[in-house]
């Protein structure tokens, strides 16, 4: 079935890197999204990567993609504490884009 | 431009009670996709309407309905609630059905009591 997998917690220092992670078990995925949710806010198209690409870069943001392993990463560099937040993977799945999400994981940066 | 925009934004209902909920699509986007987020989860897929028609329903009971309208707005209707059906109801809009662009609104906060 379709399944997307995070770990559900990272904290980093204020200025260092973030690297948060994710499988996907659906094979026919033509994109993959990140997405961020702030508390008590809905959710913040960041990025998304064609399955047919390895890697995308956008200003702070790269997105890494392992189509053998179906596995997909999110760097952010120079964190910054207002990048604390739920960042969410997702795949999409049918004819019709479902996104299919993870449990999110929760970005937590301190000085 | 205005984005996604959902009302109400809070509710609060009694078990076995109806609710509706709206939902305006980006200005030009066609496409709009309903998602069930219950607290420390990720959003689940229950609805994509496309020019009106229902193009896609996931694994939501037959209490949960939706429709859309001729100027692409949507709305969301629940019967029966249960104390579960307690989440954050989200809104996303796309250009079209297949379009891999999908942005959301900020989403109503549903609470059954």
């Amino acid at each position: 079935g379709e399944d997307v997998e995070q770990s559900l917690f990272l904290s980093v220092r204020e200025g260092d890197s973030s690297v948060i992670n994710c499988t996907y078990t659906d094979s026919s995925s033509t994109y993959l999204y990140w997405y961020k949710q702030e508390p008590g806010a809905g959710l913040q198209l960041l990025t998304y990567i064609f399955s047919n690409m390895d890697m995308k870069q956008d200003q702070r943001l790269t997105v890494l993609l392992n189509k053998k392993d179906k596995h997909l990463s999110l760097r952010i560099a120079d964190t910054q504490t207002g990048d604390s937040a739920i960042y969410f993977c997702a795949s999409v799945s049918g004819g019709y884009n479902k996104l299919i999400f993870g449990a999110g994981t929760r970005l937590a940066v301190h000085p | 431009d205005a984005g996604v925009t959902q009302s109400p934004t809070h509710l609060i209902k009694t078990r076995g009670q109806h609710v509706t909920l709206r939902c305006s699509p980006i200005s030009g986007h066609k496409s709009v996709s309903w998602y069930q987020q219950v607290l420390g989860q990720g959003p689940q897929f229950i609805f994509q309407y496309y020019e009106k028609e229902e193009r896609g329903r996931g694994n939501f009971p037959d209490r949960f309905s939706a429709r859309q309208f001729p100027n692409y707005s949507s709305e969301l209707n629940v019967n029966a609630l249960l104390l579960g059906d307690s989440a954050l109801y989200l809104c996303a809009s796309s250009s079209r059905t297949d379009s891999y662009e999908q942005y959301f609104g900020p989403g109503t906060r549903l609470t059954v009591t």
